[in-house]
């Protein structure tokens, strides 16, 4: 079992939808987790962080945890072409201190 | 403030020759780490160090690859000798000593290496 798992996609939506990207995680003790967007040839840029159960909205984007179920979410609304990309889920373990990575999920937004 | 700097931005090596990265961290973050993406993978950790010491060295493929991070400030990856599966973008990343568990850390902008 992996320590992150994300559905690779590709994930399509029409502009203006929402988009949901879905990611589960195996330790159970790990404590943050982090949504990474990453551009085609470019490196990931952390665009939400968040350690406590339920949502955090920030403008278009809403992260959302249940930790009983080892499950982080991040909805995006209103999306645009611009969001297309790849959604990368992180965790930072409850030891080591240091984020683990899911493969992503690419997101595709049709104008 | 400057961003995690990286060097070279790509590079073409023939396989059995050596090759380093060099990475320069924001100013002031005393962690840093270096991670290595394959095509369509998440990062892996490859090496962590808090200031000049490599506390999380578990990951490295110490029979040909190693690290150094003099002054506990920039720091080189380097890969000797260098095979086709060594074929991947090299991240390097920095944050303030444990506050990467609240914010995460910024990546540079990588180093794009093709082994042929």
């Amino acid at each position: 079992q992996k320590e992150v798992e994300q559905n690779s996609g590709p994930l399509s939506v029409p502009e203006g939808a929402i988009a949901s990207l879905n990611c589960t995680y195996s330790d159970r003790g790990s404590q943050s987790f982090f949504w990474y967007r990453q551009y085609s040839g470019k490196s990931p840029e952390l665009i939400m962080f968040i350690y406590s159960n339920g949502d955090k909205e920030d403008g278009r984007f809403t992260a959302q945890l249940n930790k009983a179920s080892q499950y982080v979410s991040l909805l995006i609304r209103d999306s645009q072409p611009s969001d297309s990309a790849t959604y990368l889920c992180a965790v930072n373990k409850e030891y080591g201190n240091k984020l683990v990575f899911g493969a992503g999920t690419i997101l595709r937004v049709k104008s | 403030e400057a961003g995690v700097v990286q060097s070279p931005r790509y590079k073409i090596i023939e396989k059995k020759q050596p090759v380093a990265f060099w990475c320069n961290p924001i100013s002031g973050h005393n962690t840093l780490y270096w991670y290595r993406q394959n095509l369509g993978q998440g990062p892996e950790l490859l090496i962590r160090y808090e200031n000049e010491e490599a506390v999380d060295d578990s990951q490295l493929p110490k029979d040909r690859f190693s690290a150094e991070r003099l002054k506990g400030v920039d720091s080189t990856l380097k890969i000797q000798p260098a095979e086709l599966g060594d074929s991947a973008v090299y991240l390097c990343a920095s944050s303030l000593e444990g506050r990467e568990g609240r914010y995460g850390y910024t990546f540079g902008s990588g180093t794009r290496l093709t082994v042929v």
